[in-house]
């Protein structure tokens, strides 16, 4: 199993350009997760999903959108990027239901935005 | 609100000793869940410890327990017998009862550990 991958797992943009991180994940896991990481400040949530098709919105959603259209990819999406979106992007994924599962965690895409 | 504290931006440890990581929390559920995770320089998050807020024993891994004070809200890690490769970051995280259907976690800022040889 190769459990959690983003893709890419570098990229640099310039203001005002789009882009799409890629996650996917082998476990099928219900529950997927978007992170940022900047450093002091350990990760936020960005947006998340509980199952195919559904998508919400965590603690630090502006400027990025998401979608879960299979349930083992869930992708990130930033349409017009700015330099305060510099950061450490994970995406992680987990069972679903009452009973309490750790995330699994991908490698990380460092996005920089000049 | 849900919050989770720790108040160690950096530590250092001699090899072989033990070391512990504190971690607070603040919630007002009764039902809630803690968990450790690892940061390597490499960059990936690395599961560690679950304790439940109504486990009784305290959650044990290997060479990580956590020392759970419920009275106090406090979840600290303790590593034994440090070894080089606990050089990292770790972070405390905490879900509660408000996304038991979500699966959401709340995290730290995280603790850097330097293990000294």
């Amino acid at each position: 199993n190769a459990g959690v991958t983003q893709t890419p797992k570098f990229r640099v943009l310039k203001t005002g350009q789009s882009m799409t991180l890629l996650c996917a994940q082998d476990m099928n896991h219900e529950y997927m997760y978007w992170y940022r990481q900047d450093p002091g400040m350990g990760l936020r949530l960005i947006h998340y999903s509980v199952g195919e098709g559904t998508t919400a919105k965590g603690e630090v959603p502006d400027g990025y959108n998401v979608s879960r259209l299979k349930k083992q990819n869930f992708l990130l999406g930033l349409e017009s990027a700015a330099p305060s979106q510099t950061s450490v992007y994970f995406c992680a994924s987990s069972y679903g239901g009452m009973q309490v599962y750790e995330q699994y965690f991908g490698p990380g895409t460092r996005l920089t935005v000049t | 609100a849900q919050k989770i504290t720790q108040t160690q931006p950096g530590m250092f440890v001699q090899e072989k000793e033990a070391v512990t990581l504190d971690c607070t929390y603040d919630t007002s559920d009764q039902s809630y869940g803690l968990f450790w995770y690892k940061q390597p320089s490499s960059g990936e998050m690395i599961f560690l410890i679950y304790q439940g807020s109504y486990d009784e024993q305290n959650a044990t891994e290997g060479r990580y327990s956590l020392n759970f004070q419920k009275a106090r809200k406090s979840a600290n890690l303790v590593i034994s017998a440090s070894q080089l490769g606990d050089s990292a970051m770790y972070f405390c995280a905490m879900r509660d009862r408000g996304s038991s259907n979500t699966g959401k976690l709340i995290f730290g800022q995280g603790t850097t550990l330097q293990v000294k040889p």
